[in-house]
């Protein structure tokens, strides 16, 4: 049984350009969230999603940044225009429900360079 | 506002010894509490975790204990093992799962041979 699986791992962009962030989920996980490491810093909520549905999106910016998770294939997390201040990891994880005592677990991460 | 703390940036003990990670938090409506374990350039991996109801859980060597009244938590392992040496995060959650965890900075412990 597959991990949580973030491709790439390692991403190089020029400002401005946009970054595009994949996630698959482990099998049978229909709940996804998206993280987001600052060097340094602990990991900050961005977004959870389920199948088509964007559950809670408190954590991301308001601009530029948008979250999906489509009825088939991957969850991507979308970064237009980016800037240096977007450099950081970029985790995901995913959960078979909700709930108590639900344990998420991560992927190995993105890990986003803005030049 | 930083409702997760990890006041102990580092933490270095020998092979065999106990080690303790702690952790606070200001919010009170906290109900449960989760510890992560990371090595560099990997995701964080799921170690052990509490809910709000209890004031101990033990999973082999390692073992979580809660003070509510305190806002604190901790993590124990013993034997530390040189293998334990990583970075490990504090998570905590409002909902009792893990829909939207609020994570420390994090400890880097170090497990000397």
């Amino acid at each position: 049984n597959a991990g949580v699986m973030q491709n790439p791992r390692h991403l190089v962009r020029r400002r401005g350009q946009e970054a595009r962030l994949r996630c698959s989920p482990m099998k049978g996980h229909s709940h996804v969230y998206w993280y987001r490491q600052l060097p340094e810093e602990g990991l900050k909520f961005m977004v959870y999603l389920q199948k088509e549905n964007i559950i809670d999106e408190s954590g991301m910016p308001k601009e530029r940044f948008s979250a999906e998770f489509p009825k088939e294939g991957p969850s991507i997390l979308r970064i237009q225009q980016v800037v240096r201040g977007d450099s950081a990891a970029y985790f995901c994880a995913s959960s078979p429900k909700t709930g108590l005592n639900t344990e998420a677990f991560f992927g190995q991460g993105t890990r986003l360079t803005v030049v | 506002d930083q409702q997760v703390k990890q006041n102990s940036p580092s933490l270095s003990v020998q092979e065999g010894r106990i080690s303790i990670l702690n952790c606070d938090y200001t919010n009170s409506m906290f109900d449960y509490f989760l510890w992560y374990k990371k090595y560099p350039a990997e995701g964080p991996t799921f170690l052990i975790s509490i809910s709000s109801i209890k004031d101990k859980n033990e999973d082999g060597r390692f073992t979580v204990f809660l003070n509510k009244s305190a806002k604190h938590l901790s993590l124990h392992i013993v034997p530390s093992q040189p293998g334990d040496s990583a970075v490990y995060f504090c998570a905590a959650s409002l909902q009792g799962g893990s829909e939207k965890l609020v994570f420390g900075k994090g400890m880097k412990l170090t497990v000397n041979p």
